[in-house]
This record gives C-alpha cells, structure tokens and sequence, in this order.
C-alpha cells in the first residue's frame, strides 16, 4: 500500500518479556519518527531517523527502549523487559524530509497491552 | 522546550452547528503548526498545517485555522459541522528551521469532538 504499516496492530506481553514493534515506512520517506500515545494523551516523540542515522532518541524513556533503522527504510522498535506503564499505543510517522515543508503521514500504530 | 494546549476534552455539538477548537502552544521560535484528525478506527491524519504566509489555513472538508502569533494561538474552525466529523482532533507544533525541536511534532492531549445527529 501507499501509507506507513505497522506491525503488529495489537501485542499482548507479559512483564518483563522482550517485545518487537515494525514499521515500514512510505516508499523513498527519510524521515522516520517513532511516538508514544498513552491513553488519553496525544503522541508524545520517542525518536527520529533520517535515514539509517538516528538522530534525535532523547525521548526514549529509559534505556529499556532501543530502536534501529539498518538499511534506512523499515525501523524496529523493542523494548526489554517491559513494565506495565509501557503499555500505549506506538506510532510510526515518515516524511520525505524532517524539516522544512513537509508533514508527517501516520500508520495505524500497535496497540501493547503489558500484563 | 515545547508546549501546546488544547482547551477542551469533548466537545459535543448538534449537526449545523458551528466549531471553534482553541489551540495554544509555546515555543521560542517560528513554528509549524499542524491540526491532525483520527477518525475512529483509524491512523492520525493531517487536516491542515500553516508553514508561512497568509495566517488563515484552509484544510480538507471545510475545515480552516487561522494562526495568531501575538496571541499564540491556531484554533481550527467550521461553519457548520456533519455527524461524519465526529472524530478526535489533535494540534501540533514543530519548529520551523533546522536544529533543537525542528522535526518531531509536539502534541497536544487532543480534542474528542462527537457531532449529535
């Protein structure tokens, strides 16, 4: 298709287990943003890729959160040993450039429910 | 570092009737601004945005904004509005130029807007 896919659209994981979220961004899009939308809240950024170069990841919330992007098209995002308040809705967003004129295009995000 | 309000959580209106969503947000800077729409069931999508220019943004499906830099303010706003708006609205800020703050979008909480038929 034309938009951003995620992947998996709902993962259901048990505290303390290892998780892995995909998103494949729109065709020939540099930009690559990962966000954290907890319920009720609006996304709130975790990190950026331009390219395979992760630029910014100062909004990742603890060193349990890693995100890789290798050959500068489909990003990875995993979390170790998650904890109960990782639970929300993960958000990929691509743009053909981060700055100046050009917006961000959402996918439909993975929902993680951590027990 | 980066803020944006929105006024309301819900917001319940009668079909025809007319929307004002407020949005203020805070940034040293010259922005971007944004207004995202999700439908329910389905992925953020971009409404309108203002770069630079005239300060009244006209979107998709009869939706405007108008950027008020004194007041820091890019409320959105329809004539009239129809049961299929019924949605959650979402303002956006980034700043304008390269550097600190000039890719991610800054999010507000959202508004729940349900148009009553």
């Amino acid at each position: 298709g034309a938009g951003v896919s995620q992947s998996p659209r709902y993962k259901v994981a048990k505290r303390g287990q290892d998780v892995a979220l995909r998103c494949d961004p729109i065709s020939g899009h540099v930009s690559l943003f990962w966000y954290q939308q907890a319920l009720g809240q609006g996304p709130e950024f975790l990190t950026y890729f331009q390219n395979e170069a992760q630029l910014d990841k100062s909004g990742l919330p603890s060193d349990r959160f890693f995100a890789e992007r290798p050959e500068g098209s489909v990003s990875t995002l995993k979390i170790q040993r998650t904890q109960q308040e990782d639970s929300a809705v993960y958000l990929c967003a691509s743009s053909f450039l981060g700055f100046r004129d050009q917006p961000q295009h959402f996918g439909d995000g993975t929902r993680l429910s951590i027990l | 570092a980066q803020s944006v309000s929105q006024h309301n959580h819900h917001v319940i209106l009668s079909e025809a009737a007319s929307l004002e969503l407020g949005c203020n947000y805070s940034y040293g800077g010259t922005v971007n601004l944004f207004w995202y729409v999700q439908y329910p069931g389905q992925h953020l999508q971009l409404l309108l945005k203002y770069f630079s220019g005239d300060p009244l943004v006209k979107g998709i499906k009869g939706f405007e904004a108008e950027f008020i830099k004194s007041k820091f303010s890019f409320n959105l706003r329809k004539p009239s509005v129809q049961w299929s708006d019924t949605a959650e609205y979402f303002c956006a800020v980034k700043g304008a130029y390269s550097g600190a703050g000039s890719y991610q979008l800054t999010f507000g909480k959202g508004t729940k807007l349900s148009v009553i038929p």
